[in-house]
């Protein structure tokens, strides 16, 4: 079964700052990996999606890639605004379903 | 609507009770997906229909839980003899995806309904 691993659990940063937020699959044979927003009491937000031939994809500040053989996504924000703080969820698509993980809650400290 | 609506957006009930729990997904999305999340945990999957058929449903915990889309669009999650284990976010999403081909489109997700099991 895949498993969908994200580090770190948590992360505070100061408004500005770049950040890399990591996930982590164990089953390469995926279809493509979505990036998730989530704000408190609230439903999933997508971010980004890839697809399993693609590389990466940008939108705005944000930036996702990834390395389907080594099991490996990251999304990158650059300079990070209060509005940012979230949950982050990715989820990886195998034939008839999403399996996620169990996100990286951010705070972008003003 | 724009996006995907789910009603009720909050149920609280007894335990031994029945609940139904409804998804209005995007106009046009063949597939519908249900899934539950708990507390601090990322979302788990229940069940995915394309069109009126439930693709799979290996999700679903017991046969307690069942799930119809009877015209292709709005599906219905039933919960009989409610449990206190079942309080959790059910969360609908739909993708356009054409009738039998591989699942690849992005999911897009209800705000939820949050079931409070007494």
């Amino acid at each position: 079964k895949q498993e969908v691993t994200q580090i770190p659990a948590a992360l505070s940063v100061p408004e500005g700052e770049n950040l890399v937020l990591n996930c982590s699959f164990t089953d390469s044979a995926i279809y493509n990996l979505q990036w998730f927003r989530q704000d408190p009491g609230k439903g999933l937000t997508s971010l980004l999606l890839i697809q399993s031939s693609q590389r990466e994809q940008t939108s705005g500040r944000l930036n996702a890639s990834l390395d389907k053989s080594s099991g490996r996504s990251t999304l990158y924000i650059a300079a990070s605004q209060p509005g940012d703080s979230a949950t982050y969820l990715c989820a990886v698509t195998g034939a008839n379903n999403l399996f996620f993980g169990t996100g990286t809650r951010l705070t972008v400290i003003p | 609507g724009a996006g995907v609506s789910q009603t009720p957006s909050n149920k609280v009930t007894e335990k031994g009770k029945y609940v139904e729990l409804r998804c209005d997904p995007i106009s046009g999305h063949t597939a519908l997906y249900w899934y539950r999340q708990s507390l601090g945990q990322g979302p788990e999957f229940l069940i995915y229909f394309q069109g009126t058929g439930a693709a799979d449903d290996s999700g679903l915990p017991n046969d307690r839980f069942f799930a119809v889309r009877p015209e292709g669009s709005v599906s219905t999650l039933k919960i009989q003899r409610t449990e206190r284990g079942d309080s959790a976010v059910y969360l609908c999403a739909s993708s356009r995806n054409s009738r039998g081909r591989t699942r690849t489109g992005e999911l897009f997700f209800g705000e939820g309904s949050r079931l409070t099991v007494l």
